[in-house]
């Protein structure tokens, strides 16, 4: 089973470039959610959807866009690089959902490492 | 807000030893709450899922029970092995889905 697969899994951009981050699961979750992870800051969540053309921001959303064509794929687009958006991005994935809050287990890509310059 | 808070916040110990990491959270209204372990440059494994109703649940060497009435869940860790050395997060449910900082975990021969 493939899970969550996340591309590329590292990428060095110039500040001011644009790019995408992609994230697809095979489990038919409803869930998808992405995070960033600094060192001493921990996990935290940039956007999040419950379905197919549903998304909504979550703590550090600034930066970052957003959107859920389908319900395979959550890509993260990245409109202007800043070196403050160097850090590791975690894709993930979870089958339950219930007024507002993800019941289910939370599956986890593997990460892409992004360095801007 | 979610607040989740691990401790402790790192632990070395010899192989063989029993362990405890805590969890704690502000926000007792949950689903479930997951136990998740990361190795290094590595994505997150979880490791166990305990619904709302449930009191603990067992993985092999690994248990972890949750009270929700005192916002706290363990995670104890049996007969430890250099493998299990990783960083071990908890993650309570909300509606942004907030996680600890996790407990830093080396277990040396």
């Amino acid at each position: 089973n493939a899970g969550v697969t996340q591309t590329p899994k590292f990428q060095v951009l110039k500040t001011g470039q644009s790019m995408t981050l992609q994230c697809a699961q095979d489990m038919n979750h409803e869930y998808m959610s992405w995070y960033r992870q600094d060192p001493g800051m921990g996990l935290r969540l940039i956007h999040y959807s419950v379905g197919a053309g549903i998304t909504d921001q979550g703590e550090v959303p600034n930066g970052y866009n957003v959107s859920r064509s389908t319900t395979e794929d959550f890509p993260l687009r990245l409109l202007s690089a800043a070196p403050s958006q160097t850090s590791v991005y975690f894709c993930a994935s979870s089958l339950g959902w219930a007024s507002g809050v993800n019941t289910g287990e939370l599956f986890f890509g593997e990460g892409s490492r992004l360095t801007v310059l | 807000k979610q607040e989740v808070t691990q401790i402790p916040a790192a632990l070395s110990v010899p192989e063989g030893e029993n362990l405890v990491l805590n969890c704690s959270f502000t926000d007792s209204a949950i689903y479930n709450l997951q136990w998740f372990r990361q190795d290094p440059g590595k994505g997150l494994t979880s490791l166990l899922l305990i619904q709302s109703s449930q009191r603990e649940q067992t993985s092999g060497r690994l248990n972890a029970s949750l009270d929700k009435s005192s916002g706290r869940s363990t995670l104890y860790i049996a007969a430890s092995q250099p493998g299990d050395s990783a960083t071990y997060l908890c993650a309570p449910p909300s509606d942004k889905l907030i996680f600890g900082t996790g407990t830093r975990l080396q277990v040396f021969p």
